[in-house]
């Protein structure tokens, strides 16, 4: 069965600073890899994907992610962080491909201090 | 595209009461999910369809949850009786095989009184 691991349930940085979000997963098979942030009383808004092309992901808005086989990893990162990108954020793993359903971490709450 | 689109945003109902929520796919996507979200267990797979047919229900939490796709562009997830523990927001998603992508609606809140 897959399952994805967000280490820090909290993390605060300040505004400008690199930030990463951790995330590990488990898969039986290649994995399809997914960010999403989901901003207070929203939907979820996907930053960027892997599926099994370039291990070094670009999103929207300045985010990367890199898919590492050896470490079972997708760490998020995003070199500026801004005010507006305070959220929560959610790792989340696919075995299918789009015709499976999507196994979420726990999420990460990214405060940004001023 | 008008994306997923979900009704109602908000429920308020009473404890027995029968709830439905609704979602509509976008158009050409031919998988459908539904998922629950609470602070305590996070976001969670109820239940989904590939081209209307329901493929795995693993993750509906009891009998009194129900879901329908009567066609490509409709789901309708019922509770019956709802009970408070069901308080929760609820997302509807559909994506397309092979697009490697999944598009979330915006949720109902359901909080159960």
């Amino acid at each position: 069965a897959q399952s994805v691991t967000q280490l820090g349930s909290h993390v605060s940085v300040s505004e400008g600073a690199l930030f990463l979000l951790r995330c590990n997963y488990s898969s039986s098979v290649p994995p399809y890899l997914f960010w999403y942030v989901q901003y207070p009383n929203q939907g979820l808004q996907l930053l960027l994907k892997y599926t099994s092309a370039a291990t070094l992901v670009k999103g929207i808005n300045g985010f990367e992610a890199e898919f590492k086989k050896s470490e079972t990893s997708f760490h998020l990162t995003k070199p500026s962080a801004h005010m507006s990108d305070a959220a929560e954020y959610f790792c989340a793993v696919s075995e299918g491909g789009g015709a499976d359903g999507l196994t979420f971490g726990k999420g990460t709450h990214l405060i940004i201090q001023p | 595209d008008a994306g997923v689109i979900q009704s109602p945003r908000h429920e308020v109902t009473e404890m027995g009461q029968e709830v439905t929520l609704r979602c509509k796919p976008i158009s050409g996507h031919n998988s459908l999910f539904w998922y629950r979200q609470t602070m305590m267990r996070g976001l969670e797979l109820l239940i989904y369809f590939n081209n209307n047919v329901p493929i795995d229900d693993s993750g509906m939490p009891e009998d009194r949850f129900s879901a329908k796709m009567p066609n490509a562009s409709f789901s309708t997830l019922k509770i019956q009786p709802s009970e408070p523990r069901d308080s929760a927001v609820y997302f509807c998603a559909s994506s397309e095989t092979g697009n490697y992508g999944y598009t979330f609606g915006s949720g109902t809140r359901l909080t159960v009184v």
